[in-house]
């Protein structure tokens, strides 16, 4: 049974901050690693993947792999009220479209 | 990103109706879509896969003759929901994965079973 672990929060950072949200697996096989944001109220929205270890940048948004520790995290820096969401981690294993998700954890940044 | 469709957005129907939701993608192929079904305040939970020209997959639980899945295209799968009760009421996600295995998700139908 695949298990995607995630603090559920809030978790609740100062605008300006630096948010880190943080998920481990625990398949060792897992193999492709997204994180989403989700809105109350709407679907999820895809904010990164990442597939090989280390960090992956993208705007604001720095995913970081660790294979070794199977550790995924999503960096937000200079957070922003508009930032205040549930993030999703979901991961694939080889071979398979199919996703696992992690609870989420719920992100609040305060004005 | 790539772009999914949901349709209708918002469904109320009478206990005892059949309910069908849309889920395309508009600007890619997908040859596999997913369904979920999301509860206030829990997580996503997969309800099925989708696969065009196949049967799909159901999720232990989930029951394959009252939640009718038809993926008859590359763009297009439906989901039926048949003889909906008051505990169907939930927010209804498809996705679809795009070439580089990428899940996109469409906006969601609420669906409310009076």
């Amino acid at each position: 049974q695949k298990e995607v672990e995630q603090n559920s929060g809030p978790l609740s950072v100062p605008e300006g901050a630096i948010a880190s949200l943080n998920c481990t697996y625990s398949d060792r096989g897992s193999q492709s690693f997204f994180w989403y944001r989700q809105y109350s109220g709407k679907s999820p929205e895809l904010i990164m993947s990442i597939y090989s270890n280390g960090d992956k940048e993208d705007g604001r948004f720095t995913a970081q792999l660790n294979k070794a520790s199977q550790y995924v995290s999503l960096l937000i820096r200079d957070s922003q009220p508009s930032d205040s969401a549930t993030y999703l981690c979901a991961i694939s294993g080889a071979g398979s479209y199919q996703l696992t998700f992690g609870k989420g954890t719920k992100l609040s940044v305060i004005p | 990103g790539a772009v999914v469709s949901q349709h209708p957005s918002w469904v109320i129907c009478k206990s005892g109706t059949s309910v069908k939701i849309e889920c395309r993608s508009l600007d890619f192929q997908a040859t596999t879509m997913f369904w979920y079904r999301q509860f206030p305040k829990q997580s996503l939970m997969l309800m099925a896969t989708s696969n065009e020209g196949s049967k799909a997959t159901y999720e232990q639980g989930v029951e394959k003759d009252k939640f009718l899945i038809n993926h008859a295209s590359l763009t297009l799968s439906t989901l039926t929901v048949t003889s909906a009760h008051p505990e169907d009421s939930s927010f209804y996600i498809c996705s679809a994965n795009d070439s580089q295995e990428t899940q996109y998700f469409g906006p969601g139908t609420r669906l409310l079973v009076l």
